[in-house]
C-alpha cells in the first residue's frame, strides 16, 4: 500500500464551480499536511500548509485534515481558469523529514 | 531571494553519456532534496540532504545515480552512463523547516 494515495483525475468543473480535492493516508504519524500546486512545466509551489488535524482558509482555499480517518481535502470556492493545475498533496511526520506527496490530481477550470 | 535555481533547464543526451544536474537552493535552508517526476509514477523523492550530508538515498534507483553537496549552496545530481528510461523531470527543493520550495525543474531527454 502506497503512504499516500491521490485520485489522478482528471477532473474538469465550469468556472465559479466548487472543487473538492481529497488525499488519504496510511502512516499516522503524520502530521504536516501540504498543498502544492503545478503548473504545466513549473515545479510544485506551495499553497496551503497545516498542522495537526482542522481547517485552515486562505482566500479561495480551505485545507481540511481529518486525523481519524487519515484523510485531507483542499476546498476551491469559486474556481477561476487560473486555478488549472495538477494539484498534489504532501504529508510529513516531523520537520524537514521526508516528504511522501500524492500522485497529483490534473484539474481544468473551462470558462 | 530568486528562489532555488537548477541548471540547465533542458537536457538532450544520448544513451551512454554522463549527465549531471546542478541545483542552488534558497540561502539559508538546511535541507536539499532531488526529485524525479514522471506521469507514470508521480514525484520520486531520490535522495535529501540536511547540512550537506546525504541522510537518505534510498530512492536512488541504482548505482547509475550519484548526488553530492559539496557545500551549502551547491549540489549535483549525476546520472552515469544514462539510460532512456532516465528521461523525466528532475527536480530540486530546499527547506528551513516544514515547507519545501521547488525549482523550476531539468527536463531531461535521453535518446
Amino acid at each position: 500500500q502506497k503512504e499516500v494515495e491521490q485520485d489522478p483525475g482528471p477532473l474538469s468543473v465550469p468556472e465559479g464551480a466548487i472543487v473538492s480535492l481529497n488525499c488519504t493516508y496510511s502512516n499516522s504519524a503524520f502530521q504536516y499536511f501540504m498543498w502544492y500546486r503545478q503548473y504545466s512545466r513549473k515545479g510544485p509551489e506551495l499553497l496551503m500548509y497545516t498542522y495537526s488535524s482542522g481547517n485552515k482558509e486562505d482566500g479561495r482555499f480551505t485545507a481540511q485534515v481529518d486525523k481519524s480517518s487519515k484523510y485531507i481535502s483542499l476546498f476551491i470556492r469559486d474556481s477561476q481558469p487560473s486555478d488549472s493545475a495538477t494539484y498534489l498533496c504532501a504529508m510529513s511526520s516531523n520537520t524537514g523529514n521526508q516528504f511522501y506527496f500524492g500522485t497529483g490530481t490534473s484539474l481544468t477550470v473551462i470558462p | 531571494d530568486a528562489g532555488v535555481i537548477q541548471s540547465p533547464r533542458h537536457e538532450v543526451t544520448e544513451m551512454g553519456q554522463e549527465v549531471t544536474l546542478r541545483c542552488k537552493p534558497i540561502s539559508g535552508h538546511d535541507y536539499l532534496f532531488w526529485y524525479r517526476q514522471t506521469m507514470m509514477r508521480g514525484l520520486e523523492l531520490l535522495i535529501y540532504f540536511n547540512n550537506n550530508v546525504p541522510i537518505d538515498d534510498s530512492g536512488m534507483p541504482e548505482d547509475r545515480f550519484s548526488a553530492k553537496m559539496p557545500n551549502a549552496s551547491f549540489s549535483t545530481l549525476k546520472i552515469q552512463p544514462s539510460e532512456p528510461r532516465d528521461s523525466a523531470v528532475y527536480f530540486c527543493a530546499s527547506s528551513l523547516g516544514v515547507t519545501q520550495y521547488f525549482g523550476p525543474g531539468t527536463r531531461l531527454l535521453v535518446l
